[in-house]
Order: structure tokens, then C-alpha cells, then sequence
């Protein structure tokens, strides 16, 4: 089985730019959330989505971010305009309701904003 | 105070000891709890799931919850160098939905 599946796995970037992390998770999940990894805030949760629909957004540091989930099959993060303080590891995860909490992870995207 | 609190480390003990990783969370109606290991630069990847009081036991690994103290611990036992990590302890807010919050994170060090 496929696990859940992220893109760019690494992405540089300069200050300014707009940076799209993509993940398609696994098939038959309900579940889909967005999370960010840093060595001073841990991993906080962004935002999560249920069949499709955002749920709760409040971890969205602020507008330049944005998530979108078109179908079950793939969604994406965005950031515009990306500054250096977006460096980090951002990891998409699913789920499936019954299958009693379990989230999976994907590999993470490697943010490095300059 | 943060919702889920855990030492950062690094926990060092012995090859074969017995590691004992904490965990306090503050929302009293929490209902699911969970340990991840994170290898450095590698994702989280689910350990134990702990729903009830007590202890929850599988191979090496002994999860115990007390839901009147708010505490959460992770007991390995015969520790491996190979169980050097960073173990993070997650709870689930909502009994009905998928709102994880994640501790820090605690790293231990098992060395041979």
C-alpha cells in the first residue's frame, strides 16, 4: 500500500516567493491534516480537513497561508508571500475515522525560505 | 501551560535498561492518547494507542494512562540502541472528530 504521499520533498526558496506543498493521502482516508515541525514549536497541527471540507483552520499562522482540498485524493498548502520564518518541516498525515485515530505521515517537505 | 507537556530531554539510560517517558496534558475530557517515534529526519510513526485507565502492553512497550491525573507515560523495556528517537505523545481533543495535539517531544538516547 501506498502511504501518504508528499511533494517537493525538499524546496528552496527566496524570501517573496510562493511555495505550493502538495500531499495525496492515502486512498480511502476521510482524514487529511497539514501539520509544521520546528525544533522551537514542535508539531503544530495547521489545518485539517474531513471528506474534503476544512474543519479547523485556527493553526494557520496567518494569511499567507492557504489549504485547499479539491478531491479526496489531493490537497495543497500554499504559502504567498514565503518569508524565512516558514522554514520548516511540513508534514501531511491522513486518517480514516474507523480505524481508531490512527494517523499516518508522510515523508514531510523540507522548507528552507532564504 | 501548554495542552500536552512532556521533558525534552535527552533521556540517556543503558542498553537493556528499562526507558520511562512522561506525559501531562491539560483538557481534563481528552479521551484517546497515543506515542509516535520520530527517528531524526524521518516522519512520526505510531507506537501505542491508550484509551483506558491502566496499562496497555505490546512486545517491549508499555503504555499506562491515569485520566484523573491527566498523565501519560511510555515504558520500553530491554531498551535498544535502535530505540534511540525522539517519542512524542499526542492526544486526541475531540471524542467524535481527529484534533491531535502533539507534545514536544522527549529524545532518548540508548546507549550500548
Amino acid at each position: 500500500d501506498a502511504g501518504v504521499i508528499q511533494s517537493p520533498r525538499h524546496e528552496v526558496t527566496e524570501m517573496g516567493q510562493e511555495v505550493t506543498l502538495r500531499c495525496k493521502p492515502i486512498s480511502g482516508h476521510d482524514y487529511l491534516f497539514w501539520y509544521r515541525q520546528t525544533m522551537m514549536r514542535g508539531l503544530e497541527l495547521l489545518i485539517y480537513f474531513n471528506n474534503n471540507v476544512p474543519i479547523d483552520d485556527s493553526g494557520m499562522p496567518e494569511d499567507r497561508f492557504s489549504a485547499k482540498m479539491p478531491n479526496a485524493s489531493f490537497s495543497t498548502l500554499k504559502i504567498q508571500p514565503s518569508e524565512p520564518r516558514d522554514s520548516a518541516v511540513y508534514f501531511c498525515a491522513s486518517s480514516f475515522e474507523s480505524s481508531g485515530n490512527t494517523i499516518y505521515f508522510g515523508e514531510g517537505s523540507w522548507l528552507t525560505v532564504v | 501551560q501548554k495542552e500536552v507537556e512532556q521533558n525534552s530531554g535527552p533521556l540517556s539510560v543503558p542498553e537493556g535498561a528499562i526507558a520511562s517517558l512522561n506525559c501531562t496534558y491539560s483538557d481534563r475530557g481528552s479521551q484517546s492518547f497515543f506515542w509516535y517515534r520520530q527517528y531524526s529526519g524521518k516522519s512520526p510513526e505510531l507506537i501505542m494507542s491508550i484509551y483506558s485507565n491502566g496499562d496497555k502492553e505490546d512486545g517491549r512497550f508499555t503504555a499506562q494512562l491515569n485520566k484523573a491525573s491527566q498523565y501519560v507515560s511510555l515504558l520500553i523495556r530491554d531498551s535498544q540502541p535502535s530505540d534511540s528517537a525522539t517519542y512524542l505523545c499526542a492526544v486526541n481533543r475531540d471524542n467524535y472528530g481527529q484534533n491531535f495535539v502533539f507534545g514536544p517531544g522527549t529524545r532518548l538516547s540508548v546507549l550500548p
